[in-house]
């Protein structure tokens, strides 16, 4: 099955700078991989996905990319805000007619400090 | 629009007693999942249903561990009898299409405590 890797764990960054997280997955069948949100005491939501025919994708300040070939996607954030702060989660899914499973990363805590 | 809702929003049991959480899916949404959060494992896929039939339950830790949805507007999952090594916030989501595409909505959670 379906096995995903996310780094690093935690990531502080200044106010301003960027922020980088990057995810590795196993099943080359996988076709889908959106990145969710989780602010405090709330459930994950989705910030932005990409398909595995596209290379990269933009959202105003963040951006995914994916490298199929090396089976990893990774996110950016650029001009980190105080709101930013969160914990980010990777995911894939693999492309197949029975099902429709999300595999989670471990998860990314994102200090943005002021 | 009301988003997923899950009760309770947090529970404190004791060992061995039942824990019953509830979730109720956004209306109009064919697929609904139970994700299980803690800090050493991350978001774990527990079970998932598609028109309200269970597909895979492959990630449902052990017999104590079960989950319904008796309808399109309401699932359950169930710990009988509970541990302490099951608190976590169990997280309950829904998805409009049956494809392995398009965006999760999740609910707050569940918080259980199993002292």
């Amino acid at each position: 099955g379906e096995n995903v890797e996310q780094h690093p764990s935690t990531l502080s960054v200044q106010e301003g700078d960027s922020a980088v997280i990057k995810c590795t997955y196993s099943d080359s069948a996988s076709n889908y991989f959106p990145w969710y949100k989780q602010e405090l005491g709330k459930g994950p939501q989705l910030i932005i996905d990409i398909r595995s025919n596209v290379g990269e994708k933009k959202d105003q300040r963040i951006a995914v990319t994916l490298n199929k070939t090396a089976k990893h996607f990774s996110l950016h954030i650029t001009e980190t805000q105080p709101e930013d702060s969160a914990v980010y989660f990777c995911a894939a899914s693999p492309r197949s007619y029975n099902t429709d499973k999300l595999i989670f990363g471990t998860g990314t805590r994102l200090q943005v400090f002021p | 629009d009301a988003g997923v809702i899950q009760s309770p929003r947090h529970e404190v049991t004791e060992m061995g007693q039942e824990v019953t959480l509830r979730c109720k899916p956004i209306s109009g949404h064919n697929s609904l999942f139970w994700y299980r959060q803690t800090m050493m494992r991350g978001l774990e896929l527990l079970i998932y249903f598609n028109n309200n039939v269970p597909i895979d339950d492959s990630g449902m830790p052990e017999d104590r561990f079960s989950a319904k949805m008796p309808n399109a507007s309401f699932s359950t999952l169930k710990i009988q009898p509970s541990e302490p090594r099951d608190s976590a916030v169990y997280f309950c989501a829904s998805k409009r299409e049956r494809t392995n595409t398009g965006e999760l909505f999740f609910g707050e959670g569940s918080r259980l405590t199993v002292l």
